[in-house]
Protein backbone atom coordinates (compact mmCIF):
# COMPACT_ATOMS: atom_id res chain seq x y z
CA UNK A 1 0.00 0.00 0.00
CA UNK A 2 1.36 3.15 -1.39
CA UNK A 3 1.68 6.16 1.21
CA UNK A 4 2.41 9.77 1.09
CA UNK A 5 3.21 11.21 4.37
CA UNK A 6 4.12 15.33 4.37
CA UNK A 7 5.75 17.61 6.57
CA UNK A 8 3.72 20.41 8.72
CA UNK A 9 2.22 23.65 8.35
CA UNK A 10 4.50 26.68 7.95
CA UNK A 11 3.72 30.69 8.74
CA UNK A 12 6.33 32.34 6.39
CA UNK A 13 7.25 36.25 5.93
CA UNK A 14 6.22 37.91 2.49
CA UNK A 15 9.74 37.04 0.33
CA UNK A 16 10.31 33.96 2.42
CA UNK A 17 11.43 30.83 1.10
CA UNK A 18 9.61 27.02 2.08
CA UNK A 19 10.54 24.02 1.81
CA UNK A 20 7.86 21.12 1.76
CA UNK A 21 8.99 17.13 1.90
CA UNK A 22 6.72 14.25 0.69
CA UNK A 23 8.28 10.99 2.16
CA UNK A 24 7.29 7.57 0.23
CA UNK A 25 6.55 3.96 1.08
CA UNK A 26 5.10 0.84 0.53
CA UNK A 27 5.98 1.21 -3.43
CA UNK A 28 9.40 1.51 -5.50
CA UNK A 29 10.15 5.39 -4.97
CA UNK A 30 12.27 5.45 -8.63
CA UNK A 31 8.90 3.96 -10.48
CA UNK A 32 6.69 6.75 -10.27
CA UNK A 33 6.71 10.76 -11.40
CA UNK A 34 6.25 13.20 -7.89
CA UNK A 35 3.66 15.56 -8.66
CA UNK A 36 3.00 18.56 -6.62
CA UNK A 37 -0.65 20.61 -6.90
CA UNK A 38 -1.34 23.56 -4.65
CA UNK A 39 -4.79 24.64 -3.49
CA UNK A 40 -5.19 28.50 -2.43
CA UNK A 41 -8.41 29.21 0.20
CA UNK A 42 -11.68 28.58 -1.52
CA UNK A 43 -9.91 27.91 -4.68
CA UNK A 44 -9.49 25.25 -7.40
CA UNK A 45 -6.41 22.99 -8.53
CA UNK A 46 -3.23 24.52 -9.31
CA UNK A 47 -0.03 21.81 -10.85
CA UNK A 48 3.02 23.54 -9.67
CA UNK A 49 5.17 20.18 -11.36
CA UNK A 50 6.77 17.17 -11.24
CA UNK A 51 9.84 14.86 -10.70
CA UNK A 52 10.96 11.81 -12.10
CA UNK A 53 12.45 10.55 -9.35
CA UNK A 54 14.67 7.84 -11.25
CA UNK A 55 16.66 10.41 -13.17
CA UNK A 56 15.51 13.76 -11.42
CA UNK A 57 14.27 15.45 -14.76
CA UNK A 58 11.74 17.86 -13.33
CA UNK A 59 9.12 20.15 -14.85
CA UNK A 60 7.52 22.99 -13.62
CA UNK A 61 4.15 25.40 -14.37
CA UNK A 62 5.41 28.33 -16.31
CA UNK A 63 4.64 31.04 -13.87
CA UNK A 64 6.51 29.47 -10.88
CA UNK A 65 9.68 28.65 -13.12
CA UNK A 66 12.65 30.14 -11.35
CA UNK A 67 10.79 30.56 -8.19
CA UNK A 68 10.25 26.71 -7.59
CA UNK A 69 12.81 23.60 -7.23
CA UNK A 70 11.83 19.80 -7.28
CA UNK A 71 14.26 18.29 -6.26
CA UNK A 72 14.13 13.94 -4.41
CA UNK A 73 16.37 11.69 -2.08
CA UNK A 74 16.54 8.28 -3.64
CA UNK A 75 18.47 7.37 -0.01
CA UNK A 76 15.39 8.19 2.02
CA UNK A 77 12.43 8.33 -0.29
CA UNK A 78 11.81 11.88 -0.17
CA UNK A 79 10.83 14.35 -2.37
CA UNK A 80 11.13 18.02 -1.86
CA UNK A 81 9.32 21.54 -3.34
CA UNK A 82 11.22 24.71 -2.23
CA UNK A 83 9.48 27.78 -3.25
CA UNK A 84 11.08 31.28 -2.90
CA UNK A 85 10.03 34.39 -2.87
CA UNK A 86 6.85 34.12 -1.21
CA UNK A 87 3.85 36.62 -1.52
CA UNK A 88 0.12 36.20 -0.35
CA UNK A 89 -0.75 34.67 -3.79
CA UNK A 90 1.29 31.28 -2.45
CA UNK A 91 -0.26 30.42 0.48
CA UNK A 92 -2.64 27.64 -0.07
CA UNK A 93 -2.30 23.34 0.80
CA UNK A 94 0.42 21.55 -1.32
CA UNK A 95 -0.02 18.46 -2.27
CA UNK A 96 2.43 15.65 -3.65
CA UNK A 97 0.95 13.17 -5.77
CA UNK A 98 2.35 10.12 -7.08
CA UNK A 99 1.43 8.49 -10.62
CA UNK A 100 2.05 8.31 -14.20
CA UNK A 101 3.22 11.79 -16.47
CA UNK A 102 -0.70 12.73 -17.32
CA UNK A 103 -2.02 11.71 -13.91
CA UNK A 104 -1.85 10.35 -10.12
CA UNK A 105 -3.48 8.71 -8.33
CA UNK A 106 -1.92 8.35 -4.30
CA UNK A 107 -1.70 11.71 -2.62
CA UNK A 108 -0.54 13.06 0.46
CA UNK A 109 -2.39 14.90 3.21
CA UNK A 110 -1.17 18.39 2.05
CA UNK A 111 0.56 20.88 3.88
CA UNK A 112 -0.60 24.39 4.78
CA UNK A 113 1.65 26.88 3.91
CA UNK A 114 0.79 30.76 5.07
CA UNK A 115 2.82 33.65 4.13
CA UNK A 116 1.77 36.33 6.38
CA UNK A 117 3.23 39.58 7.43
CA UNK B 1 -0.15 27.67 -22.42
CA UNK B 2 -3.78 26.69 -22.51
CA UNK B 3 -6.61 26.82 -20.47
CA UNK B 4 -9.43 24.47 -20.17
CA UNK B 5 -12.81 25.53 -19.01
CA UNK B 6 -15.55 24.09 -16.89
CA UNK B 7 -19.14 24.94 -15.90
CA UNK B 8 -19.06 26.17 -12.64
CA UNK B 9 -21.97 24.67 -10.67
CA UNK B 10 -24.15 21.86 -12.16
CA UNK B 11 -26.99 19.83 -10.37
CA UNK B 12 -28.86 16.74 -10.74
CA UNK B 13 -31.47 15.03 -9.18
CA UNK B 14 -31.17 11.94 -6.92
CA UNK B 15 -30.62 9.32 -9.37
CA UNK B 16 -29.93 11.08 -12.19
CA UNK B 17 -27.47 11.08 -15.18
CA UNK B 18 -25.45 14.17 -15.28
CA UNK B 19 -22.44 14.96 -17.30
CA UNK B 20 -19.80 17.07 -16.06
CA UNK B 21 -17.45 18.46 -19.50
CA UNK B 22 -14.42 20.14 -20.37
CA UNK B 23 -13.30 22.28 -22.99
CA UNK B 24 -9.97 22.84 -24.30
CA UNK B 25 -7.66 22.77 -27.28
CA UNK B 26 -5.54 20.75 -25.89
CA UNK B 27 -7.65 17.98 -25.58
CA UNK B 28 -7.72 17.68 -29.22
CA UNK B 29 -4.49 16.37 -28.78
CA UNK B 30 -4.27 14.90 -25.19
CA UNK B 31 -6.88 12.84 -23.07
CA UNK B 32 -8.15 14.22 -19.79
CA UNK B 33 -8.54 12.74 -16.18
CA UNK B 34 -11.00 13.50 -13.46
CA UNK B 35 -10.53 13.99 -9.83
CA UNK B 36 -13.16 14.29 -7.36
CA UNK B 37 -12.58 16.34 -4.13
CA UNK B 38 -14.99 16.61 -0.95
CA UNK B 39 -15.06 19.43 1.12
CA UNK B 40 -11.66 19.31 3.68
CA UNK B 41 -10.27 16.11 1.59
CA UNK B 42 -7.14 15.43 -0.76
CA UNK B 43 -9.05 14.62 -4.29
CA UNK B 44 -9.79 11.02 -5.80
CA UNK B 45 -8.77 10.12 -9.04
CA UNK B 46 -12.38 8.97 -10.85
CA UNK B 47 -11.15 8.27 -14.39
CA UNK B 48 -8.25 8.53 -16.10
CA UNK B 49 -6.88 8.68 -20.00
CA UNK B 50 -10.29 9.58 -20.96
CA UNK B 51 -12.21 6.62 -19.69
CA UNK B 52 -10.12 4.82 -18.05
CA UNK B 53 -11.88 4.15 -13.92
CA UNK B 54 -9.38 2.90 -11.67
CA UNK B 55 -10.49 0.17 -9.00
CA UNK B 56 -12.72 1.10 -6.35
CA UNK B 57 -14.13 3.77 -8.12
CA UNK B 58 -18.30 2.84 -9.01
CA UNK B 59 -19.02 2.13 -12.01
CA UNK B 60 -21.52 4.95 -12.37
CA UNK B 61 -18.85 7.17 -12.76
CA UNK B 62 -17.20 7.25 -17.00
CA UNK B 63 -15.53 9.41 -18.99
CA UNK B 64 -15.52 10.12 -23.07
CA UNK B 65 -13.91 12.76 -24.80
CA UNK B 66 -14.16 13.95 -28.80
CA UNK B 67 -12.86 16.61 -30.16
CA UNK B 68 -11.70 19.18 -27.76
CA UNK B 69 -14.03 18.28 -25.42
CA UNK B 70 -13.64 15.34 -22.35
CA UNK B 71 -17.15 14.74 -19.91
CA UNK B 72 -17.16 12.97 -17.03
CA UNK B 73 -20.60 11.07 -16.85
CA UNK B 74 -22.96 10.11 -13.82
CA UNK B 75 -25.00 7.70 -14.25
CA UNK B 76 -27.80 7.39 -11.78
CA UNK B 77 -26.04 9.84 -8.94
CA UNK B 78 -26.02 9.20 -5.13
CA UNK B 79 -25.93 11.77 -2.81
CA UNK B 80 -22.50 11.12 -1.73
CA UNK B 81 -21.33 11.78 -5.61
CA UNK B 82 -21.83 15.51 -3.96
CA UNK B 83 -18.21 17.40 -4.46
CA UNK B 84 -16.13 19.54 -6.71
CA UNK B 85 -14.63 17.80 -9.71
CA UNK B 86 -11.67 18.83 -11.77
CA UNK B 87 -10.29 17.40 -15.36
CA UNK B 88 -6.80 17.92 -16.22
CA UNK B 89 -4.92 17.28 -19.47
CA UNK B 90 -1.49 18.15 -20.71
CA UNK B 91 -1.38 22.07 -22.11
CA UNK B 92 -0.46 21.98 -25.58
CA UNK B 93 3.26 22.68 -25.03
CA UNK B 94 3.22 19.28 -23.42
CA UNK B 95 5.72 19.81 -20.86
CA UNK B 96 2.90 20.92 -18.41
CA UNK B 97 -0.10 19.66 -17.03
CA UNK B 98 -3.34 22.28 -16.56
CA UNK B 99 -6.38 21.58 -14.07
CA UNK B 100 -9.87 22.81 -15.10
CA UNK B 101 -11.34 25.54 -12.76
CA UNK B 102 -13.80 22.82 -11.25
CA UNK B 103 -16.99 22.12 -11.54
CA UNK B 104 -19.19 21.84 -8.16
CA UNK B 105 -22.09 19.03 -8.36
CA UNK B 106 -24.99 19.23 -6.16
CA UNK B 107 -27.27 16.59 -6.11
CA UNK B 108 -31.13 17.84 -5.25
Amino acid sequence: QAHLVQSGAEVKKPGASVRVSCQASGYDFTTSYIHWVRQAPGQGLEWVGLINPFYGHTNYVQKLQGRVTLTRDTSTKTAHMELTGLTSEDTAIYYCARGYLEYFWDWGQGTLVTVSS
Amino acid sequence: SSELTQDPVVSVALGQTVSIRCQGDSLRRYSASWYQQKAGEAPTLVISSKDNRPSGIPDRFSGSGSGNTASLTITGAQAEDEADYYCIARDNSADQLIFGGGTKLTVL
